[in-house]
């Protein structure tokens, strides 16, 4: 079946910007991750979904970035003005809930490159 | 708060060599605990987990046993091969605000020479 979907796979703009990632989880997964890597950094959790609400917000690195999820499905990670610093590669996951047991199912991420 | 510390890498090992990948972790409660893997050119996917203390994860012949008394998660494999080059990481979800967050660690590259 299908995976995880992340677009555009690139994204290369320009400082001051805004950028929009999306996410398409697979489908009846009703939990959803953003994670930010960057180059010899581990995963830096952003933001999960439970449904459509957020339970914890407290990984977003600054109030340039948002998330939202709509109809419990696809998600949107918006970067405002955007900085050199945010360079990264942006991963999406999603499980079926979101239990302690759950298996996470990674996209093959957004390549963001801010000139 | 959560964290997950791993060795760092790269791990460069000939094949057929043992492996192991030390983790440990600080974390409230009872988390569960998972290795996944990211193949050169691929998204991270699932290698094995464990759920409860002296729980032991196996797949393709890995293997990582949860203990708590010393907070690690070490990952383990009898014989490597090319094909398991690969960076790996250790990851945790614990409860935290009423919300079962996941941590991971950066991640440690394994290189298996012919």
């Amino acid at each position: 079946g299908a995976g995880v979907s992340q677009s555009p796979s690139n994204k290369v703009t320009e400082k001051g910007k805004d950028v929009e990632l999306r996410c398409d989880p697979i489908s009846g997964h009703t939990a959803l991750y953003w994670y930010r890597q960057s180059l010899g950094q581990g995963l830096e959790f952003l933001i999960y979904f439970q449904g459509n609400s957020a339970p914890d917000k407290s990984g977003l690195p600054s109030d340039r970035f948002s998330a939202e999820r709509t109809g419990g499905s696809v998600s949107t990670l918006t970067i405002q003005r955007t900085q050199q610093e945010d360079s990264a590669v942006y991963l999406c996951a999603s499980s079926l809930g979101g239990s302690a047991q759950e298996t996470q199912y990674f996209g093959p991420g957004t390549r963001l490159l801010v000139l | 708060g959560d964290s997950v510390t791993q060795m760092e890498g790269p791990v460069t090992l000939s094949e057929e060599a043992f492996l192991t990948i030390n983790c440990t972790y600080t974390a409230t409660g009872y988390p569960s605990l998972f290795w996944y893997v990211q193949y050169p050119g691929e998204g991270l996917q699932l290698l094995l987990k464990a759920t409860k203390a002296d729980d032991k994860g196996s797949n393709k012949g890995f293997e990582a046993t949860y203990r708590k008394e010393t907070t690690s998660f070490h990952l383990e494999k009898g014989s490597v091969q090319v094909s398991d080059s690969a960076v790996y990481f250790c990851a945790l979800r614990g409860l935290s605000g009423g919300s079962y967050i996941p941590t991971f660690g950066r991640g440690t590259s394994l290189i298996v020479h012919p």
